[in-house]
């Protein structure tokens, strides 16, 4: 059972374009949100995070809009580059144990 | 600074065999984690530590053993290799302040059981 379910499974976006990565759970136990980047041939790296009392964060071209009451938080890329290319996994921590629950993936390519 | 070092990068098992996995981190970190990815399920939670000496069951436990015994490193251990347990694995570890540290992973070891 997949307690954090992401979509879509893979996304194409034209170089400047928008990418757009939506996640979705249904435990309340947990509060921390991040979102991770994964290269090919590497561990996934943290890229932004958000806890659930923010409805968005914005660090540079990223962004997480999170929508408590629909268990629901998004990653926006704003002017995505060919650089942006790699695999994105939501993730969800339960309150308090630092265990982490993540999606299944989202393998983004960006054309130049 | 090294960060996470997972050993060894690549191995092939035959069915039944078995062996360890190394993950060791330069950190000071007190949580150490092991998840598994596969295609399609993203990554999985095997077993995971909050302290030297303790482990605690994750998700897919089945198959596995772990051991902590030094703070700085988190072995995973395959008993009886099975296909099932071809994946890459994921060593990853935190620290516990300040509260939502994140977690800083390995660069994962392919394994592929025949």
């Amino acid at each position: 059972q997949q307690q954090v379910k992401q979509s879509p499974q893979s996304l194409i976006v034209q170089k400047g374009g928008i990418s757009i990565i939506n996640c979705a759970y249904e435990n309340t136990a947990f509060d921390y949100f991040p979102w991770y980047q994964q290269f090919p041939g590497k561990g996934p790296a943290l890229l932004i995070a958000i806890r659930p009392d923010v409805s968005e964060k914005k660090e540079g071209r990223f962004t997480i809009s999170f929508n408590k009451s629909a268990k629901q938080f998004s990653l926006h890329i704003m002017d995505s580059q060919p650089g942006d290319s790699a695999t994105y996994f939501c993730a969800a921590e339960y309150t308090g144990t630092y265990k982490y629950i993540f999606g299944t993936g989202t393998r983004l390519k960006v054309l130049a | 600074n090294a960060g996470v070092t997972q050993t060894p990068k690549f191995r092939v098992l035959k069915t039944g065999q078995s062996m360890t996995l190394l993950c060791a981190q330069d950190m000071n970190h007190e949580y150490m984690y092991w998840y598994r990815q596969d295609p399609g399920m993203g990554l999985r939670l095997i077993h995971y530590s909050v302290g030297e000496g303790t482990t605690a069951k994750g998700e897919v436990p089945d198959g596995y053993n772990v051991s902590r015994l030094k703070k700085q490193n988190f072995l995973l251990g395959l008993e009886s290799a099975a296909p099932s347990q071809t994946s890459v694995y994921f060593c990853a570890s935190s620290t516990r302040t300040p509260p939502n540290s994140p977690l800083h992973f390995g660069n994962g070891t392919r394994l592929t059981v025949t």
